[in-house]
């Protein structure tokens, strides 16, 4: 089993749609949860970053964590084309900017006019 | 926000030849900066992590001599593909750290695209 579990996609949907992306992870020990907004040929670019579990929210995205069943969710609500990208998941035991960060596969994003 | 420079942002060579990335930190002092290679629908899979004024730590299955990392500033990382062979084709991101905010998020930047004829 993978430590960090993400679906690749595609996921196309409608233009203002909500979206939900998920991941998966299987080390407890994981405290930091970060999601990432990768556009073609570009750099990550960080969406939300959370400490333990809970809920964050910025502008249309809400970043959830929940440890105990050790799944973390991005919701973007009134989606549109801009948000067509690859979301990856990130997560880390020891410190959001450290090397033991671990990613997702990244989840392909189609927002469809 | 910490911005992150990597230049070039593709690049073209043949096997056999040797390229330079170069990744900036342009308002930070970057005490620490990864390296990460990602194929094509694949994840980041980090290489080597190196600090300032010391050796870079390699991940296993990556061959520091072919992969030479060199962290000479706070601000400037260097990555070195030796002898680049086909499948050293590959997109190469570099993030950074300072010493303020090993809890803060990674900033990256925007990636090098190399590709190997």
């Amino acid at each position: 089993q993978k430590e960090v579990e993400q679906d690749p996609g595609p996921l196309s949907v409608p233009e203002g749609a909500i979206v939900s992306l998920n991941c998966t992870y299987s080390n407890s020990a994981f405290q930091y949860f970060m999601w990432y907004r990768q556009y073609s040929r570009k750099g990550p670019e960080l969406l939300m970053y959370t400490y333990s579990s809970g809920n964050k929210e910025d502008g249309r995205f809400t970043a959830q964590v929940d440890k105990s069943s050790k799944y973390i969710s991005l919701f973007i609500r009134d989606s549109q084309p801009s948000d067509s990208a690859t979301y990856l998941c990130a997560m880390s035991q020891s410190g959001a900017g450290s090397y033991q960060l671990t990613f997702g596969k990244g989840t392909k994003l189609s927002v469809i006019p | 926000g910490a911005v992150v420079s990597q230049h070039p942002s593709w690049v073209i060579c043949k096997s056999g030849t040797s390229v330079k990335i170069e990744c900036r930190s342009l308002d930070f002092q970057a005490t620490t900066m990864f390296w990460y290679r990602q194929f094509p629908k694949q994840s980041l899979m980090l290489m080597a992590t190196s600090n300032e004024g010391s050796k870079a730590t390699y991940e296993q299955g990556v061959e520091k001599d072919k992969f030479l990392i060199n962290h000479a500033s706070l601000t400037l990382s260097t990555l070195t593909v030796t002898s680049a062979h086909p499948e050293d084709s590959s997109f190469y991101i570099c993030s950074a750290t300072g010493r303020s905010s090993y809890n803060s998020p990674l900033h990256f930047g925007n990636g090098t695209r190399l590709t190997v004829t």
